[in-house]
C-alpha cells in the first residue's frame, strides 16, 4: 500500500512554459516533504523541500505547494528549461525521529518531465 | 569527500553468489541510508544507521541482507546468497544530525543477478 502516490508518470511541457508535478500521500503523520530530480545513471538530487508548517517554498523556478487538508503537494517549474527533463520523484518524512535525526524517507514512484525545445 | 561514493557502481552476480556494497558518505554526516531502487519504482527504504548504531532496520528484505557502519562512517550493505529478485539499483544516502535536513545520494550500485 503506496504511503506516497505519483500518479503521473509522465508529463510533456514546452520550454518557457510551466511544469506541475503533483504528489499526494496517506500518512497524516507524515511533517517534511522533499523534491528530488533523477538523471540516468545517476542518484537522486535534493531540489527542494517543505515542512508541514509552511504551504508554499519557493527556490528560484521552483516552487512547492502544500494542501494540508487534501495530503496534496504539487511541485511547479517556472519557465520549465529542456535541461528539466528528468524523472522528479516526491518523498517524505515518516516523522520518525532517532535521537533527533531525521527518519527514512518514503518516495513515490516518480513522473518524468520531458520539456521541449 | 565533495560527495557521497558508491562503489561498484555496476555489478553482475551469478546467483548464490555473495557480493558487498560500499558507501562512502559525507565526512561528518551522522546519519547513512541504504534504499534499494527496482526498474520503475521509487528508491525503497532498507537500512539506517546513526554513527555506528543501526537504528532502523525494518526495510531489509530478508536475512539474506545484512549492513554495517562499525565506524561510523563508511558503510557496506552485503546480500548473501543472491536471487534474481536482488537485481536493483542500490543507493546510499546520507545526512547531517538534525530533523528535516535532506538526505544526499550516491550514484548506486546497479546490480544485476544472473
Amino acid at each position: 500500500d503506496q504511503q506516497v502516490k505519483q500518479n503521473s508518470p509522465s508529463l510533456s511541457v514546452q520550454e518557457g512554459r510551466i511544469s506541475i508535478l503533483n504528489c499526494d500521500y496517506t500518512n497524516s503523520m507524515f511533517d517534511y516533504f522533499l523534491w528530488y530530480k533523477k538523471y540516468p545513471a545517476e542518484g537522486p538530487t535534493f531540489l527542494i523541500s517543505i515542512s508541514s508548517i509552511k504551504d508554499k517554498n519557493e527556490d528560484g523556478r521552483f516552487t512547492v505547494f502544500l494542501n494540508k487538508s487534501a495530503k496534496h503537494l504539487s511541485l511547479h517549474i517556472v519557465p520549465s528549461q529542456p535541461g528539466d527533463s528528468a524523472v522528479y520523484f516526491c518523498a517524505a518524512s515518516d516523522g520518525v525521529n532517532y535521537g533527533g535525526s531525521q527518519g527514512n524517507l518514503i518516495f513515490g514512484k516518480g513522473t518524468k518531465l520531458s520539456v521541449k525545445p | 569527500g565533495a560527495g557521497v561514493s558508491q562503489s561498484p557502481r555496476y555489478k553482475v552476480a551469478k546467483r548464490g553468489q555473495d557480493v558487498a556494497l560500499r558507501c562512502d558518505p559525507i565526512s561528518g554526516h551522522v546519519s547513512l541510508f541504504w534504499y534499494q531502487q527496482a526498474l520503475g519504482q521509487g528508491p525503497e527504504f532498507l537500512t539506517y544507521f546513526q554513527n555506528e548504531a543501526q537504528l532502523d532496520k525494518s526495510g531489509l528484505p530478508s536475512d539474506r541482507f545484512f549492513a554495517e557502519r562499525p565506524e561510523g562512517s563508511v558503510s557496506t550493505l552485503k546480500i548473501q546468497r543472491t536471487q534474481k529478485e536482488d537485481s536493483a539499483v542500490y543507493l546510499c544516502a546520507s545526512s547531517l544530525d538534525g530533523v528535516n535536513t535532506e538526505a544526499f545520494f550516491g550514484q548506486g550500485t546497479r546490480l544485476t543477478v544472473v
